[in-house]
């Protein structure tokens, strides 16, 4: 299916695991975005990639790891969760600047 | 750096109401703006856009021009209807080398029967 997909849906993990986030996108657009949405916060970036092997932080990456080996794969790593890190995380694609974002439906995470 | 604010909400609205949202933004250069709408348990989805000063960005009865001299992006809509109930978010993408996208924190609209 075309698209732009993320699993898991849901996932509780206790403080201190490392757990991966998965994104995927059929498009083969340029742009990708990892977003974390809280309460009171709106949607914060947290990581973005313009093409393969070209990744930049943005506004809140601390305890946040990315990759982007090939175009359609977007992994996000906590590499030691905390509760802190509970949170609805949102990958999204675009295929340029001026063009929508796409996003994925979403991975509710809760760190006990 | 880039920022994007929203009215707070919720709002409430009886059917067949007007709606304003407001946004306004800072940013350099000159971005594209957006507004995307998110419906319970859903990722977020486009609702309008436009890329230049001026532009009027429309779609299912909703619109919001795009105004240089005031640096906002209101979204408006005639009469709403119950499943217009959602939230709003808006949002510029930046015009620099590598697209960034900011978001406000989003309005949450609840139109009542």
């Amino acid at each position: 299916d075309a698209g732009i997909t993320q699993s898991p849906r849901y996932k509780i993990t206790e403080t201190g695991r490392q757990v991966t986030l998965m994104c995927h996108q059929t498009w083969s657009h340029s742009y990708m975005f990892w977003y974390r949405q809280d309460l009171g916060h709106g949607l914060r970036l947290i990581y973005y990639s313009a093409a393969a092997d070209i990744t930049d932080k943005g506004e809140v990456p601390d305890g946040y790891v990315v990759s982007r080996s090939k175009t359609e794969n977007f992994p996000l790593t906590l590499e030691s969760a905390t509760r802190s890190q509970t949170s609805v995380y949102f990958c999204a694609s675009s295929e340029n600047r001026n063009t929508e974002a796409f996003f994925g439906q979403g991975t509710r995470l809760t760190v006990v | 750096g880039d920022s994007v604010t929203q009215m707070e909400g919720p709002v409430t609205l009886s059917e067949e109401a007007f709606l304003t949202i407001n946004c306004t933004y800072t940013a350099t250069g000159y971005p594209s703006l957006f507004w995307y709408v998110q419906y319970p348990g859903e990722g977020l989805q486009l609702l309008l856009k436009a890329t230049k000063a001026d532009d009027k960005g429309s779609n299912k009865g909703f619109e919001a021009t795009y105004r240089k001299e005031t640096t906002s992006f209101h979204l408006e809509k005639g009469s709403v209807q119950v499943s217009d109930s959602a939230v709003y978010f808006c949002a510029l993408h930046d015009s620099g080398g590598y697209q960034k996208v900011t978001f406000g924190t989003g309005t949450k609209l609840q139109v009542i029967p």
